[in-house]
This record gives structure tokens, sequence and C-alpha cells, in this order.
């Protein structure tokens, strides 16, 4: 089945210690999101892919980035995680960024990576 | 920069109706409105959207108010798989970034 694929599913670091989260999809779209959600929140937008080009929400801090080495892959990589980036991740995908006509564009997540910092 | 407004939490009895409310009185006339829901430890999954037609799929019904200041979700008969976290999204014209408000935590009682 064409999905949305996060690995791992839970993943735990050392306070300042580099951390990487992948997400990879069969769908074959154009855009890729990854979004933070903590503990009883809403999922907050970090940023986004179109095809190659990035695009960083204004509030997402500097410690966080972002490579799309290809269509299929994107990583998340926090380079000195604090208590406070305990969260789950959840990556998503969309065929385009920018509805055309009537067509819209749903977004499909996968099933996120929760990360523990200690 | 969340654009709804919805109530924290809601019970519905188990084989009824589940009625989700959501609040949008800023909303563009080109805005799309959209759910999704979360169940517990799981990434959202995509309901229904709608523009200003009401909306129906096998998975709920969508009814938008006339002014489109409002609208409401309904699951027709709520199973207990249906305890979830419900968003209710505006989604920008411009762009598909999704901003999710604070949801509403569906929880259905046997």
């Amino acid at each position: 089945d064409a999905m949305v694929i996060q690995n791992p599913r839970y993943q735990v670091t050392q306070f300042g210690k580099p951390v990487t989260l992948s997400c990879s999809q069969t769908l074959n779209h154009n855009v890729m999101y990854w979004y933070q959600q903590k503990s009883s929140q809403a999922p907050k937008l970090l940023f986004h892919y179109y095809d190659k080009d990035f695009n960083n929400e204004a509030d997402t801090p500097d410690n966080f980035q972002s490579r799309r080495p290809n269509t299929s892959f994107c990583f998340l990589d926090i380079r000195s995680p604090g208590l406070g980036d305990a969260a789950m991740y959840l990556c998503a995908t969309s065929r385009e960024l920018i509805p055309r006509g009537r067509r819209q564009e749903t977004q499909y997540f996968g099933p996120g990576t929760r990360l523990l910092v200690l | 920069d969340a654009k709804t407004t919805q109530p924290p939490s809601m019970d519905c009895a188990e084989g009824r109706a589940a009625n989700l409310p959501c609040n949008h009185s800023t909303i563009s006339g080109n805005e799309y409105v959209y759910w999704y829901r979360q169940i517990h430890s799981q990434g959202p999954q995509y309901i229904i959207h709608g523009l200003k037609n009401n909306e129906t799929n096998e998975m709920a019904s969508l009814i938008i108010t006339e002014d489109r200041k409002s609208s409401t979700l309904i699951l027709p008969h709520a199973t207990l798989r249906d305890t979830a976290v419900y968003y209710c999204i505006v989604r920008p014209y411009t762009g598909n970034q999704f901003y999710f408000g604070t949801g509403t935590s569906l929880t259905v009682i046997p």
C-alpha cells in the first residue's frame, strides 16, 4: 500500500546530542511536511519541501533543520536537542502545494516518531 | 495561525450521531474547511473537506452554514473506534500549509 513511513517510531537521545528522524513516502508526492506535536497539543508546522525548495515557518527554531535528498525521503535534524524538544514528530505529504481548480490537496500523515530527550 | 475554535471535549453514546461544531468566523471566501482526526499515538487521518456546500463521504458529513462562519462534522453512528481528537482546519488558499487548532476530544461511551 502506498503510504508515509516514519522510522523509528520511538527515538531516545541525550540532551545536546544531534538526532535525525526519517520519513519516506511511496505516494510520489511533491510536497513533504514536518510537524511537531507536544503532549496534549495540536500539531505545529515546522517546515515543508516542495520538491527541492525548502520553506521554513517563521517561528521554527534554528536548531531544527531538514534535508530532502530525493522525492521519497525527507529527514528532520535536531542539532542540539533540549528537554523542550521532546515531542511527537509527524511527517506528511501532499501531491501539490497549491490546489489547481477544484482539485484539493489532502495531506497524508505518517504514524509519527516520538522523541524522548534524556 | 489557527483560524478555528472548537469545544475542547465532547461525549457521545455509541450508535448515536456525533455532532462536532467548529467556528471559523474569519474564513475567507476561497478558503476550504478540512477535518482530520487523530487517534491516540497515531498520525492525523483525513476525514472530509468542503468549501460552501454540504459534503458527505463514507466516514462523515460536513455541514457548512450559509455564511460559512461555522461548520459541523457529523459522524452518523458513532462507534468506540471513533474516540479521537477531531481537528477543524481552515486551509489558506495560497498554500497547503495546515495550521491546526486545539481540536475536540471526542469520547464515545458504550
